[in-house]
């Protein structure tokens, strides 16, 4: 099936632990994105990729980094500079981000907390 | 990007009409508006997008006023799986732009 695919469901941070989010995607999209939703919250832009080996900060980017070396992938590793982690992280990606190309489809999210 | 304004909830019965509003009264004249919409726990989904003219696809009907000011998203015969938070997004369609998800509306079909 064609879609996007975020890994793990579920993650558990521990105190001071980098973790890394998996966001797989077989659509041939150039663009990518990462957003954070904290409960009754809507989305927040954390990092997004125009194209690989590129990507861009953004509302929210502190304690996060992302990497692109991969058309299909763009994980996205939550640092321990991140001090309220706990949240649920959405993926997507769009053809170009341009335009009408800019409808983007969504992965099924990943809940991260911290133990 | 121009701001959005919706209701925070909305309640509808089954099989009724369900009409969402949205304000932007902002909207410049190369912004496009987008609609998604969360089910709990889920990702959101794509809905309908618009420029000018109204649009309609298998989902539902987007209907944009003649000033652009504001736009109604109707879903004809809303079911219980209709249940969702649904987002009204202006991006603009010249260059690269980022969507802006606000808190959306809270739509809750009833038996």
């Amino acid at each position: 099936d064609g879609g996007i695919t975020q890994s793990p469901k579920y993650l558990f941070r521990k105190e001071g632990q980098n973790v890394t989010l998996s966001c797989e995607q077989n659509l041939n999209h150039d663009a990518m994105y990462w957003y954070r939703q904290d409960p009754g919250q809507g989305l927040r832009l954390i990092y997004y990729s125009q194209i690989v080996n590129d990507f861009q900060k953004g509302d929210i980017a502190e304690g996060y980094s992302v990497s692109r070396e991969k058309k299909e992938s763009f994980p996205l590793t939550v640092t321990s500079a991140q001090k309220n982690p706990t949240a649920f992280y959405l993926c997507a990606s769009s053809i170009d981000g341009t335009g009408e190309q800019n409808i983007q489809y969504f992965g099924a999210g990943t809940r991260l907390s911290v133990l | 990007d121009a701001k959005t304004t919706q209701p925070p909830s909305m309640d509808c019965a089954e099989g009724r009409a369900a009409n969402l509003p949205c304000n932007h009264s902002t909207i410049s004249g190369n912004e496009y508006v987008y609609w998604y919409r969360q089910i709990h726990s889920q990702g959101p989904q794509y809905i309908i997008h618009g420029l000018k003219n109204n649009e309609t696809n298998e989902m539902a009907s987007l209907i944009i006023t003649e000033d652009r000011k504001s736009s109604t998203l109707i879903l004809p015969h809303a079911t219980l799986r209709d249940t969702a938070v649904y987002y009204c997004i202006v991006s603009h369609d010249s260059g690269y732009s980022t969507l802006t998800f606000g808190k959306g509306t809270m739509l809750l079909v009833s038996p």
